[in-house]
């Protein structure tokens, strides 16, 4: 089992660009989530979403957005890159909001 | 702020000694959960202690929880150097019905 695919795995942009980051978990999982983890600091939740069709805002969504495409795809998408929006991201899937969290290796963004 | 603040921020320990690490969260909860991170990884689940549990084991980890102080605590016992990592509590306490993530200790095990 793959579990949580996320690509890709480094990115570069700059300032004013627009990227979107994918994410697909093959376990079947009802809900998914893109995190941001910066030094020093835990993971601060962007978006989720609770089951197909739906999203919801997290603690830090401001200059994102996100599609949860079909139950396996969710994808986090920067319409204007910053600087503050360098981070390393990470999307995660659980059966529900409550359970066990499987995490994605991770997408480290540098905007320049 | 975070619901989960884990303490110490850093411990570091030489390889065979015991380490404990603690949670301490603001809301009630339903359950909390015990992550490890490598670095450069992404988080791995370590442990789940609901509400009503007081302490759980999983082979060198002890987890205990201590609702009436709204703290948990993660022991690892005998450490060897591939322990080495951050460890992060999580607990569903938002309003969100959501895991909201602690900032992490960083566990450093000498061979």
């Amino acid at each position: 089992n793959a579990g949580v695919t996320q690509t890709p795995k480094f990115q570069v942009l700059k300032t004013g660009q627009s990227m979107t980051l994918q994410c697909a978990q093959d376990m079947n999982h009802n809900s998914m989530y893109w995190y941001r983890q910066d030094p020093g600091m835990g993971l601060r939740l962007i978006y989720y979403s609770a089951s197909e069709g739906t999203t919801d805002k997290g603690e830090v969504p401001n200059g994102y957005n996100v599609s949860r495409l079909n139950k396996r795809e969710f994808s986090l998408r920067l319409e204007s890159a910053a600087p503050s929006q360098t981070s390393v991201y990470f999307c995660a899937s659980s059966e529900s909001r409550v359970d066990i969290q499987y995490f994605g290796a991770g997408t480290r963004l540098s905007v320049l | 702020s975070q619901q989960g603040e884990e303490d110490p921020q850093a411990l570091s320990i030489q390889e065979g000694e015991n380490a404990t690490m603690n949670c301490s969260y603001k809301t009630s909860i339903n359950n909390l959960q015990w992550y490890r991170q490598n670095s450069g990884r992404g988080l791995v689940h370590l442990i789940l202690i609901r509400s009503n549990e007081r302490e759980k084991h999983s082979g060198r980890l002890r987890v205990t929880l201590d609702t009436s102080k709204k703290s948990s605590s993660l022991l690892i016992t005998a450490s060897r150097a591939a322990d080495t990592a951050s460890y992060f509590c999580a607990t569903d306490g938002t309003s969100y019905g959501k895991l909201t993530f602690g900032q992490g200790t960083i566990l450093t095990v000498h061979p």
